[in-house]
C-alpha cells in the first residue's frame, strides 16, 4: 500500500458543479498539505494541517474548501470552479508540520470546462 | 516575497555528472530540500540540508551555502532513468509550516 493515495487521479467538471478530492495518509504523520501544480510553474502551498487543524492557508479562493476529519485523511472541496484552476492537485504528509520532508501523493488532474 | 530560482532545462549524457543549481532569496529559512519528479508522477524526497556543506547520497550530492542563498545537487554516474524534474524547496524558518517551491529543472539525459 503506497504511502500517500490520492483519488480521483483525473476529475473533468464544469464550471457549475460540486466535486471533491480525496487524500488518505498510511504513514503515521502528524500534518497534511494541499498543493496545486500547473504546467510552468512551482508547486503553490493552498493549504496545511497540523494534528487535523488548519494552520496554514495560503490566500485561496473559497471555491477551494479543506476538511481533515482526522490526522490520515484529507479532503478539498471544490465549487463553481473557473477554466484556470485546471492543474495537477498535489496532497502530502510530513511527520510534523514545521519539519522533515513532504511525502507526496501521485495527484489528481483536474480539468475544468 | 519569496524567490527560488533555478534553470529550466539542463541536458547531459549518460554516465556524465550534472551540477544543478538553486539560489533562494526568502524572508526566512530553515532547511533545503531536493526532490525528484518523473513525469506523470509524484515528487519525491531525494535530500535535505539545513547547515552549510555537501551531503552525500549514492550517486546524489547536495551541497548549501546560507551566506549566499546558494545549493547545488550533484548526479554522477548519470542513468537514463535520471532523466525527470528536479525541485528545489526551502522551508521558512523556525515554525513556518510553508515549504516554497522553485519552479524546477528538467533534465534530459540522452544517450
Amino acid at each position: 500500500e503506497t504511502g500517500v493515495t490520492q483519488t480521483p487521479r483525473h476529475l473533468v467538471m464544469g464550471m457549475t458543479n460540486k466535486k471533491s478530492l480525496k487524500c488518505e495518509q498510511h504513514l503515521g504523520h502528524n500534518a497534511m498539505y494541499w498543493y496545486k501544480q500547473s504546467a510552468k510553474k512551482p508547486l503553490e502551498l493552498m493549504f496545511v494541517y497540523s494534528l487535523e487543524e488548519r494552520v496554514e492557508n495560503n490566500s485561496v479562493p473559497s471555491r477551494f474548501s479543506p476538511e481533515c476529519p482526522n490526522s490520515s485523511h484529507l479532503f478539498l472541496h471544490l465549487h463553481t470552479l473557473q477554466p484556470e484552476d485546471s492543474a495537477l492537485y498535489l496532497c502530502a504528509s510530513s511527520q510534523a508540520a514545521n519539519t522533515g520532508e513532504l511525502f507526496f501523493g501521485e495527484g489528481s488532474r483536474l480539468t475544468v470546462l | 516575497g519569496q524567490n527560488i530560482d533555478q534553470p529550466t532545462e539542463m541536458t547531459a549524457t549518460e554516465g556524465a555528472i550534472v551540477q544543478i543549481n538553486c539560489t533562494y532569496q526568502t524572508s526566512g529559512f530553515n532547511g533545503l530540500f531536493w526532490y525528484q519528479q518523473h513525469a506523470g508522477e509524484a515528487p519525491t524526497f531525494l535530500s535535505y540540508n539545513v547547515l552549510d556543506g555537501l551531503e552525500e547520497k549514492g550517486r546524489f550530492s547536495s551541497f548549501l551555502s546560507r551566506s549566499k542563498g546558494y545549493s547545488y545537487l550533484l548526479l554522477k554516474e548519470l542513468q537514463m532513468k535520471d532523466s525527470a524534474s528536479y525541485l528545489c524547496a526551502v522551508r521558512l524558518g523556525d515554525s513556518s509550516y510553508k515549504l516554497i517551491f522553485g519552479s524546477g529543472t528538467r533534465l534530459l539525459v540522452r544517450p
